[in-house]
């Protein structure tokens, strides 16, 4: 069965400052996919970044960006440049494909800092 | 588009009423699912739906009930609630294309059960 850990279950940041949301995951699958969902106040789940486990480079958009390490099952998210929209639940996810099943870690409550 | 519509927003029941949480979509997308969101535990797969007239149990599917005689329909029932049914729940849907893998999500009803 395959699991996702998220070990941060709080975090805060500067407005403008970087931060790094940790995640790992377990699972004897090669090919998958790994996603980070934010959920902001309104409680709306938008997708964020996403990877395919047979890419070997990592993830970019805009400000955010991810750090795949598939032999470690490591699986990080960064905001640069954090902004005060940013604050909001983050949730790293799990896929294999054509299940359309996700896996959901417990969440990472990041707060921005005016 | 709307996307995915759940009614309603927010309910309370007593416990021992039913109560059908209604979920549609209107982007033609082949697999559907409900998740519950809990504190702690993130989201968690009640049941699925690969496309009309098919649908299977995901992680924690006691106490739920669901059908698909649509496309775009995919109602969550409660038959018996019960306060442990307290919780956020959201619907998804997405479709299956290659490269494509994210889920669009309701904006989730909250349930309280008395």
């Amino acid at each position: 069965a395959q699991t996702v850990t998220q070990s941060q279950p709080e975090m805060s940041v500067q407005e403008a400052e970087t931060v790094t949301l940790s995640c790992t995951y377990d699972t004897s699958e090669n090919n998958y996919y790994l996603f980070w969902y934010k959920q902001p106040p309104s409680r709306q789940m938008i997708l964020v970044i996403r990877q395919e486990a047979y890419k070997q480079q990592n993830a970019t958009e805009n400000r955010f960006s991810v750090n795949f390490q598939k032999a470690a099952k490591s699986f990080s998210l960064k905001i640069s440049d954090s902004q005060l929209g940013d604050t909001a639940m983050y949730f790293c996810a799990f896929m294999i494909p054509g299940t359309y099943k996700y896996i959901f870690g417990t969440g990472t409550r990041l707060k921005v800092l005016a | 588009n709307a996307g995915v519509t759940q009614t309603p927003k927010f309910q309370v029941l007593k416990t021992g009423q039913s109560m059908t949480l209604q979920c549609a979509q209107d982007m033609n997308h082949e697999y559907m699912s409900w998740y519950r969101q809990d504190p702690g535990m993130g989201l968690r797969l009640i049941h699925y739906s690969v496309g009309a007239g098919i649908t299977d149990q995901g992680e924690v599917p006691n106490g739920y009930n669901v059908s698909r005689s649509t496309t775009e329909d995919f109602p969550l029932r409660l038959l018996s609630a019960a306060p442990s049914q307290t919780s956020v729940y959201f619907c998804a849907s997405s479709y299956s294309s290659s490269g494509n893998t994210e889920a669009f999500f309701g904006q989730g009803t909250r349930l309280t059960v008395v």
